[in-house]
């Protein structure tokens, strides 16, 4: 069965402040590793991952991937209010039924 | 979203009563899921369509049922809904296993 294992659960830190949101996987026949944000509503798409060692960065937002141990980071620089929301990292696999198997995200809140 | 719309947006029903979600594309992908969401137990796949007439289960399938006429549309039915399928559930589009995934906004369904 696969499974995506996403740390902490619950983060709060204050404005300005750099996080660092972990996500583990075991999965049947990798593919990519997402990360959305999802606030009150759907989840946004933020990066795909698929190889190694390639950092995606968009603004203060940042991830890698490391296949060999199986994790991935999400990182924020001198975050905002904004920023808060719940963060997830999801894995599409070969192994079992089809789409995204998501862990259960970090809620990530950011005080002023 | 752009693309995709869910309807209704809430919904309010009895406890076996047959009830139909609706999610309807304009990207034209093959693609479409639909998905739960729950405390504590995070977003869960229940069914997907890889083409028209084409569908298969995924992780909490049961009571569950779906249909895909159209590539445009894909239908979520509860043939008698119970407390226990009360959450958000979402839909969602991609063009190919392993790409982005969009999210459609969401319907809030309570059993009652």
């Amino acid at each position: 069965e696969d499974k995506v294992v996403q740390s902490p659960l619950s983060l709060v830190v204050h404005e300005g402040d750099t996080v660092t949101l972990n996500c583990s996987y075991e999965v049947t026949n990798f593919r990519s590793l997402l990360w959305y944000k999802q606030e009150k509503k759907a989840p946004t798409f933020l990066f795909m991952l698929t190889s190694s060692g390639i950092e995606k960065k968009s603004g203060r937002l940042s991830s890698i991937l490391d296949k060999k141990e199986l994790f991935s980071i999400l990182n924020i620089t001198a975050t905002q209010t904004g920023d808060s929301a719940v963060y997830l990292c999801a894995v599409v696999s070969g192994g079992g039924a089809d789409g995204l198997t998501f862990g259960k995200g970090t809620h990530l809140i950011i005080q002023p | 979203d752009a693309g995709i719309t869910q309807s209704p947006r809430h919904k309010v029903t009895e406890t076996g009563t047959p009830v139909t979600l609706r999610c309807h594309q304009t990207e034209n992908h093959r693609y479409m899921y639909w998905y739960r969401q729950d405390p504590g137990h995070g977003l869960r796949l229940i069914h997907y369509s890889y083409g028209v007439k084409d569908t298969d289960k995924g992780e909490v399938s049961d009571g569950y049922s779906v249909s895909r006429s159209k590539t445009e549309d894909f239908l979520l039915t509860l043939e008698s809904a119970t407390s226990s399928q009360t959450s958000v559930y979402f839909c969602a589009i991609s063009e190919d296993r392993g790409s982005g995934y969009t999210f459609g906004s969401g319907t809030r369904l309570t059993v009652v």
